[in-house]
């Protein structure tokens, strides 16, 4: 099974500046089959993220994604109000297919 | 604009059977795409459960593959769940949602449920 491991556990920051959550896999991720989600509270989580580096449909480019070996990167480039929630990543290489433990992104 | 909706009993007896449906609008299941359920205890993160193929195709989580049992029927355009011998663990908002290959694209609100006696 790929481990997932997300930090930092908790960013706090501010609107407008740059937030940037990690993902490290236990092993490689062929093809980049590396997802990012947002998830506020009570609702479903939102695709932002697939491939590594593509953007969903009517994701802002604000949100973007990389990949270095076995570690996975997303950069929030100026945090807006609406930002401020949980990110997932999630292998979909190998079943069983995992998520990371989820970084929070809070108001400072 | 694809949609999909998650119904079922908010509240299963231990050692029951969970059963959930997942109505999907907007796009047809036999079009293609992988169909799939996903879990959310109550205060932590996401779990995989299975996913599923029009075509039959199908994975499972080999953590819960014993005792659930994932279907399509493309007559009334719905995801099915079954979910054998529940226990309070299994406590969960149950998401189902379309994709597999470039991540779940398009998730159903959730449907909560409690296994408690």
């Amino acid at each position: 099974e790929i481990v997932l491991t997300q930090s930092p556990g908790t960013l706090s920051l501010s609107p407008g500046e740059r937030a940037t959550l990690s993902c490290r896999a236990s092993q490689s991720i062929t093809n980049n089959y590396l997802a990012w989600y947002q998830q506020k509270p009570g609702q479903a989580p939102r695709l932002l993220i697939y491939g590594a580096s593509s953007r969903a449909t009517g994701i802002p480019d604000r949100f973007s994604g990389s990949e270095s070996g076995t570690d996975f990167t997303l950069t929030i480039s100026s945090l807006e109000p609406e930002d401020f929630a949980v990110y997932y990543c999630h292998q979909y290489i190998e079943s069983p297919f995992t998520f990371g433990p989820g970084t929070k992104v809070d108001i400072k | 604009q694809v949609l999909l909706q998650e119904s079922g009993p908010g509240l299963v007896k231990p050692s029951e059977t969970l059963s959930l449906t997942c109505a999907v609008s907007g796009y047809s299941i036999s079009s293609g795409y992988y169909w799939g359920w996903i879990r959310q205890p109550p205060g932590k993160g996401l779990e995989w459960i299975a996913s599923m193929h029009h075509s039959g195709s199908n994975y499972y989580n080999p953590s819960l593959k014993s005792r659930t049992t994932i279907s399509v029927d493309t007559s009334k355009n719905e995801l099915s769940l079954k979910m054998r011998s529940v226990s309070a663990a299994d406590t969960a908002v149950y998401y189902c949602a379309r994709g597999l290959t470039a991540g779940f694209d398009f998730w159903g609100q959730g449907t909560m449920v409690t296994v408690s006696s």
